[in-house]
This record gives structure tokens, C-alpha cells and sequence, in this order.
């Protein structure tokens, strides 16, 4: 049984594109996360959600727009994409007071 | 500012015993984790330490010292699959569990 799913694993597209990833956990956590992994592997967060709440927005431009429809899920939407954009991008999830962040396996993202 | 320092790259051989070394300076301090994450693969949860001094998973210990900012990573009787990134993670809040990431350790196994 998969803990944390996202969906596409890899997605292509066109600078200047609209797209979304979507993430799921069954673990019944109440955190949930979104990170940006670089080609130099270095690993950045973006967005957490408590409770379907907006808790952490680190410095990401506005063009990234999380969703949080249940405590179960966790969407990323992306406008108008730039090159810049290239990325592994994982979603997390976490009990609150458990300090383990459990992660999806991650979408490539490439922006040509 | 905030940053966490490890080494780039270790290499070992099997059997061996490789100590990955991480230095913190962050706003906050709440504990500090190791995560492994094979090549293609997603970060997985090694351990945490919020207290000084050792904690020891099987083949994986993680010490941590407050007072010097600095942790590391054991990694004991190194096998093949051990060959991986490793990095250290300084959790900055109590809530919203905000992670900052060191920028990982590349660990090659030679057989």
C-alpha cells in the first residue's frame, strides 16, 4: 500500500504552460508538505498544510499555488512555467507531533 | 542566515565504518534528522535527535550536540545498497515541522 502517492511521475511541457501535481497520503497525517529538489540535489520546502490550513509559504513566487481539498490531499499548481522550473517536486507528510516527514516518490518536472 | 554543512562526497568500502559530519546555523532548533535517498528515489527517514547524544537504528547511529551545532552520521559495517545521498536536516519550528535541508553527503560503497 503506497503512504504517499503523487501523480504524474514525470510531466514535460512547453515554457509559459499551465500545470498541476497531485498528492494523496494515506497515513491519516494532519501535515502535509511540498518540496523543490534541485539538479544539485539540494532540497528546499515550499508550502505546508495543516489541516487543510496554510501554515509555512516560503519565498516561492505566486505563480505556485498549493490546494489542500482534505487533510488527504495536497495539489500544486503551477502558472505560466519557466525553464526555471525544472525540478523534482515531492510531496511530504507528518503526524504533527511525530517528527518523521514521509515523502512521495516525486514528480520530474521539465520545462522545455 | 541559515545553513547546514556537510561533506559532498564520501567514499567507503564494504564492511567499513563512515562517519558523515553536519554543522548547523539556524534561526531555530528543534532537532536534527538524516535522511538517506538512493539516486531516482525519495528521501526516507534515518533519525532524529532533539537531545544531545547518541542514537543508535541498527547499523545507523546519529549523535548530536547542541552546544557545538553539530551532529553526524555513523554509518557501521557498509554494505553495497548503503550507496546513496545522505542529508541532515535541522527541523526550525515546533509546528508546521519546517525542515532545512544541508545540501547531502553522495556515499560511495566500493565493494
Amino acid at each position: 500500500d503506497t503512504a504517499v502517492s503523487q501523480t504524474p511521475k514525470y510531466l514535460v511541457t512547453q515554457m509559459g504552460n499551465d500545470k498541476s501535481i497531485k498528492c494523496e497520503q494515506n497515513l491519516g497525517h494532519d501535515t502535509m508538505y511540498w518540496y523543490k529538489q534541485d539538479s544539485k540535489k539540494f532540497l528546499k520546502i515550499m508550502f505546508s498544510y495543516n489541516n487543510k490550513e496554510l501554515i509555512i509559504n516560503e519565498t516561492v513566487p505566486n505563480r505556485f499555488s498549493p490546494k489542500s481539498p482534505d487533510k488527504a490531499h495536497l495539489n500544486l499548481h503551477i502558472n505560466s512555467l519557466e525553464l526555471g522550473d525544472s525540478a523534482v517536486y515531492f510531496c511530504a507528510s507528518s503526524q504533527a507531533l511525530i517528527r518523521t516527514q514521509y515523502f512521495g516518490p516525486g514528480t520530474r518536472l521539465t520545462v522545455l | 542566515g541559515q545553513s547546514l554543512e556537510q561533506p559532498s562526497e564520501v567514499t567507503a568500502v564494504e564492511g567499513a565504518i563512515v562517519q558523515i559530519n553536519c554543522t548547523y546555523q539556524t534561526s531555530g532548533f528543534y532537532g536534527l534528522s538524516w535522511y538517506q535517498q538512493h539516486d531516482g528515489g525519495a528521501p526516507t527517514f534515518l533519525s532524529y535527535n532533539a537531545l544531545d547524544g547518541l542514537e543508535e537504528t541498527g547499523r545507523f547511529s546519529s549523535f548530536l550536540s547542541r552546544s557545538d551545532s553539530y551532529g553526524y552520521l555513523l554509518l557501521q559495517e557498509l554494505q553495497m545498497k548503503d550507496s546513496a545521498s545522505y542529508f541532515c536536516a535541522v527541523r526550525e519550528g515546533n509546528q508546521g515541522g519546517k525542515l532545512i535541508f544541508g545540501q547531502g553527503t553522495e556515499l560511495s560503497v566500493k565493494p
